[in-house]
C-alpha cells in the first residue's frame, strides 16, 4: 500500500517554479520524507530528503508542512531537462533498524507524479 | 566515472532459462540494493545487503537469489525465468540516506 498520494501529472512553463504537492498523512514519527526523480528510461535520481524542517539544496526545496501530513517540493526555475516522474516516498533512515519488510512496511516509490515542463 | 552501473543494459531470455544480472558501485557505500520496475513504473525493494546481511524481501520468490562477492558488487541470479519477471531491474547502493541508482536491466522474457 502507498504510504503517499501524488497528483498523476502536472505542467510547468519553462523559467518558472514548479511546486509538486504530496500527501502522506499516516506518516510516523521517525519517517523521513524523500523525494526522488526518473527521467525516461533512467535510474531514479536522489533530490531531497527532510524530517520536520523545510530543506534546500542546489536542486530543489522542501516545504514540509507543521503537522507533518503533506509536503511541497519546489523546483524553483523549472528548465526542459527537468521533465521527469517525481517520486515522493515516507519510509526510516538508514541508520534505524532494519525492520520495514518484517513489519510488511516494504518501501514503495507509489505511482509518483509525471512533470512536463513546456517551453 | 559511473558511480552504480550494471550489465547488461537489455536481456532477452526464453522461459526456464537462468539468467545473472551484474551490478557494480565504485563510491564505496556498505548497503546495495535490488528493485523491480514492472510495466505499471512501480518500483518496489526486493533485497538490502548490508555489510554482508541479506535482508530478503519476503515477496519476492526464491527464484531470485542475490550474491555479493565483496562489498562493491550485488549480483541478482534468477532461475527458471517466468513471463511475469519481465521488468527493468535496478541496483542502488547507499551509506547514510540518500540512494544512487544504476541505470536498470530491461528484462524480457519470452
Amino acid at each position: 500500500d502507498a504510504k503517499t498520494t501524488q497528483p498523476p501529472s502536472m505542467d510547468c512553463a519553462e523559467g518558472r517554479a514548479a511546486n509538486l504537492p504530496c500527501n502522506h498523512s499516516t506518516i510516523s514519527g521517525n519517517e523521513y520524507v524523500y523525494w526522488y526523480r526518473q527521467i525516461h528510461s533512467q535510474g531514479p535520481q536522489y533530490i531531497i530528503h527532510g524530517l520536520k524542517n523545510n530543506e534546500t539544496n542546489e536542486m530543489a526545496s522542501l516545504i514540509i508542512t507543521e503537522d507533518r501530513k503533506s509536503s511541497t517540493l519546489i523546483l524553483p526555475h523549472a528548465t526542459l531537462r527537468d521533465t521527469a516522474v517525481y517520486y515522493c516516498i515516507v519510509r526510516v533512515a538508514e541508520g534505524e533498524p532494519r525492520n520495514q519488510w518484517s513489519t510488511g512496511n516494504q518501501f514503495y516509490f507509489g505511482t509518483g507524479t509525471s512533470l512536463t515542463v513546456i517551453p | 566515472d559511473t558511480a552504480v552501473s550494471q550489465t547488461p543494459k537489455y536481456l532477452v531470455t526464453q522461459m526456464g532459462n537462468d539468467k545473472s544480472i551484474k551490478c557494480e558501485q565504485n563510491l564505496g557505500h556498505d548497503t546495495m540494493y535490488w528493485y523491480k520496475q514492472d510495466s505499471k513504473k512501480f518500483l518496489k525493494i526486493m533485497f538490502s545487503y548490508n555489510n554482508k546481511e541479506l535482508i530478503i524481501n519476503e515477496t519476492v520468490p526464491n527464484r531470485f537469489s542475490p550474491k555479493s562477492p565483496d562489498k562493491a558488487h550485488l549480483n541478482l541470479h534468477i532461475n527458471s525465468l517466468e513471463l511475469g519477471d519481465s521488468a527493468v531491474y535496478f541496483c542502488a547502493s547507499s551509506q547514510v540516506s540518500e540512494q544512487f541508482f544504476g541505470p536498470g536491466t530491461r528484462l524480457t522474457v519470452l
